[in-house]
């Protein structure tokens, strides 16, 4: 597509449910990134993916949260057993890299996570 | 670790007025720096950037100059509209091998009334 694709937009569970969210990154982009945006907050960095080299998990706050990016194309983050601290703006972007790469990154609409 | 600082917001300001956002940052090595945009209802995009010292960056009449010796990239424009009321995030990278991770500020809500 043209630009980064999320889905859902908007996303309600109980407490304690398991909810994932996928993003589909522009095409030819090689890396991806996860970002969550929380209600007057800033952007906070959760992973990044590039190419065949292990993902940048660092941002991550616990082991509920993974993230898996298959053939190099979607992502999907999943977030296990979620908690109301959760509830958030989830941004996933892409960028070229390489040569190509002038730092800009691609950001979809984000996908908002309401846990009840 | 890296960061990035920014004013914080609400900013309201009436339409023609001249608008500045203060953005310091503390980085480890030679960063570039960026100005993002996030319209209401919009995702983020890339409002400017500056890849070394002194450089300006420059769009839709909005300015920042890279300031190595106050590490500072604070945002400028002369006369606002109604048109830029949205969030504004400055954010820096180092440039991997590996690729670039963007680390943001807190973001800053700007409101201009008519």
């Amino acid at each position: 597509g043209a630009g980064v694709s999320q889905s859902p937009s908007n996303k309600v569970t109980e407490k304690g449910k398991d909810v994932e969210l996928r993003c589909d990154p522009i095409s030819g982009h090689t890396a991806l990134y996860w970002y969550r945006q929380s209600l007057g907050q800033g952007l906070e960095f959760l992973i990044y993916f590039q190419g065949n080299s292990a993902p940048d998990k660092s941002g991550l706050p616990s082991d509920r949260f993974s993230a898996e990016r298959t053939g190099g194309s979607v992502s999907t983050l999943t977030i296990q057993r979620t908690q109301q601290e959760d509830s958030a703006v989830y941004l996933c972007a892409s960028s070229k890299q390489g040569s190509t790469n002038t730092g800009e990154l691609f950001f979809g609409e984000g996908s908002r996570l309401t846990v009840l | 670790g890296d960061s990035v600082t920014q004013m914080e917001g609400p900013v309201t300001l009436s339409e023609e007025a001249f608008l500045t956002i203060n953005c310091t940052y503390t980085a480890t090595g030679y960063p570039s720096l960026f100005w993002y945009v996030q319209y209401p209802g919009e995702g983020l995009q890339l409002l400017l950037k500056a890849t070394k010292a002194d450089d300006k960056g420059s769009n839709k009449g909005f300015e920042a100059t890279y300031r190595k010796e106050t590490t500072s990239f604070h945002l400028e424009k002369g006369s606002v509209q109604v048109s830029d009321s949205a969030v504004y995030f400055c954010a820096l990278t180092l440039f991997k091998a590996a690729g670039n991770k963007l680390t943001f500020g807190g973001g800053t809500r700007v409101l201009v009334k008519p």
